[in-house]
């Protein structure tokens, strides 16, 4: 049973445009919310994170959306580059869990110049 | 990277044979992770580590064990290989933030 779902499979954007990757989780003691990035042929690097006490995390162009009443997150990424061509991966983790990540299944994300 | 380190990269086995995959890390983490990858999964936790001869399962842990006898060494060991464990292995450790986990490079396994 997947703890995290992950939506879309795919997704391709024009150079500019913002692609949103959206995930949802059933299990509330969940309450570290990270995304990682990674590119072919090397490990997932953690790009942002969130915590249930706050609605909206900005990084550089990257912005974590979560809506904690419908246990849904996304991540935004503003002016896509095709640089930001990866797979991206949302989790959810617990202290109560050992610190366990449950990954969602991976967006593949590819931005045409 | 956070220093880690896993070997080997790249394995081809056969189906029966005894694996053993080494994580090496250089910051003294105190927790280390075993995952596999694998398309339309994403990433899951075999086992785990949070020190010295201290391990525990994760979700997909049949067929695999590990051993830690010193902090920086994690082993993931298939006892007997099957096709069905043909995947891309992640070391990863637990930063210093409680919450941050960090991927090694991985290591592609091939069982035939």
């Amino acid at each position: 049973q997947q703890q995290v779902k992950q939506s879309p499979q795919s997704l391709i954007v024009q150079k500019g445009g913002i692609p949103i990757i959206n995930c949802a989780y059933e299990n509330t003691a969940f309450d570290y919310f990270p995304w990682y990035q990674q590119f072919p042929g090397k490990g997932p690097a953690l790009l942002i994170a969130i915590r249930p006490d706050v609605s909206e995390k900005k990084e550089g162009r990257f912005t974590i959306s979560f809506n904690k009443s419908a246990k849904q997150f996304s991540l935004h990424i503003m002016d896509s580059q095709p640089g930001d061509s990866a797979t991206y991966f949302c989790a959810a983790s617990s202290l109560n869990t050992g610190n366990q990540f449950y990954f969602g299944t991976g967006t593949s994300l590819t931005v045409i110049p | 990277d956070a220093g880690i380190t896993q070997s080997p990269r790249h394995k081809v086995t056969e189906t029966g044979t005894p694996v053993t995959l080494r994580c090496h890390q250089t910051e003294n983490h105190r927790y280390m992770y075993w995952y596999r990858q694998d398309p339309g999964h994403g990433l899951r936790l075999i086992h785990y580590s949070y020190g010295v001869k201290d391990t525990d399962k994760g979700e997909v842990s049949d067929g695999y064990s590990v051993s830690r006898s010193k902090t920086e060494d994690f082993l993931l060991t298939l006892e007997s290989a099957t096709s069905s464990q043909t995947s891309v292995y992640f070391c990863a450790i637990r930063g210093t933030r409680a919450y941050e986990q960090y991927f090694g490079p991985g290591t592609r396994l091939t069982v035939t």
